[in-house]
């Protein structure tokens, strides 16, 4: 069975703090990755994926993410959030070569001032 | 940048009754794809498909049927509408399967209600 956990359902963070959003997968054969945002009553938006070469990937508005298949792992990380950060995070993945994203349950990050 | 468009944006149907979710997309995506989003479950697949015509199965698809009559529409019906299928449902779109890293567009989502 292919499986993304997002362990932490909630995380609350100040304003300024970095923060890092889990991701563990459990998928066979090569994989592709990502993360999505989702702000309160809107549709996911896309920040980053991850598919091949180096394991540290950029992405929108100083997000950053590391993959790690030795731990089997996809942490999204930002060194210093702001308010607007404050959102539904998403971490997703597919085998490489065909079938749709599978997503996990979802991290809320509330920033306060 | 793709956009896609669902409608309605809020419903509310009966048990038993008939409800269709429509989703347009205007950057010429092959793959569309419906989920549903619960409290507890993140996003779950409910039916996709890779072109005109086409429509598979996802990880929930029973109680749900998919249509997608052309590159821009994809259509998600609810024959007999159950209050188990009270949710928050997003269209998405995607151009690349597979080995190309697709990157999903999505809706705004509409939030359906069974009473």
């Amino acid at each position: 069975t292919q499986t993304v956990s997002q362990s932490d359902a909630h995380v609350t963070v100040f304003e300024g703090d970095s923060v890092e959003l889990r991701c563990n997968y459990s998928y066979g054969g090569s994989i592709y990755l990502s993360w999505y945002i989702q702000h309160h009553g809107r549709g996911l938006q896309f920040l980053l994926k991850y598919y091949s070469g180096n394991p540290v990937v950029q992405g929108v508005n100083g997000f950053e993410a590391e993959f790690s298949k030795s731990d089997s792992s996809f942490h999204l990380r930002k060194a210093s959030v702001h308010w607007s950060d404050s959102a539904v995070y998403f971490c997703a993945a597919s085998n490489q070569g065909g079938r749709a994203l599978i997503f996990g349950t979802g991290t809320t990050v509330s920033v306060s001032p | 940048e793709a956009a896609v468009t669902q409608s309605p944006r809020n419903k509310v149907a009966v048990t038993g009754g008939k409800v269709t979710l429509s989703c347009n997309q205007t950057n010429n995506h092959n793959n569309m794809y419906w989920y549903r989003q619960d409290t507890g479950h993140g996003l779950r697949l409910i039916h996709y498909s890779y072109g005109a015509g086409s429509t598979e199965k996802g990880d929930i698809p029973d109680g749900y049927k998919a249509s997608r009559p052309s590159q821009e529409n994809f259509s998600l019906i609810l024959e007999l509408a159950t209050p188990s299928q009270t949710s928050v449902y997003f269209c998405a779109s995607g151009g690349n399967w597979g080995s190309s890293a697709e990157t999903l567009y999505f809706g705004s989502g509409t939030r359906l209600t069974v009473l």
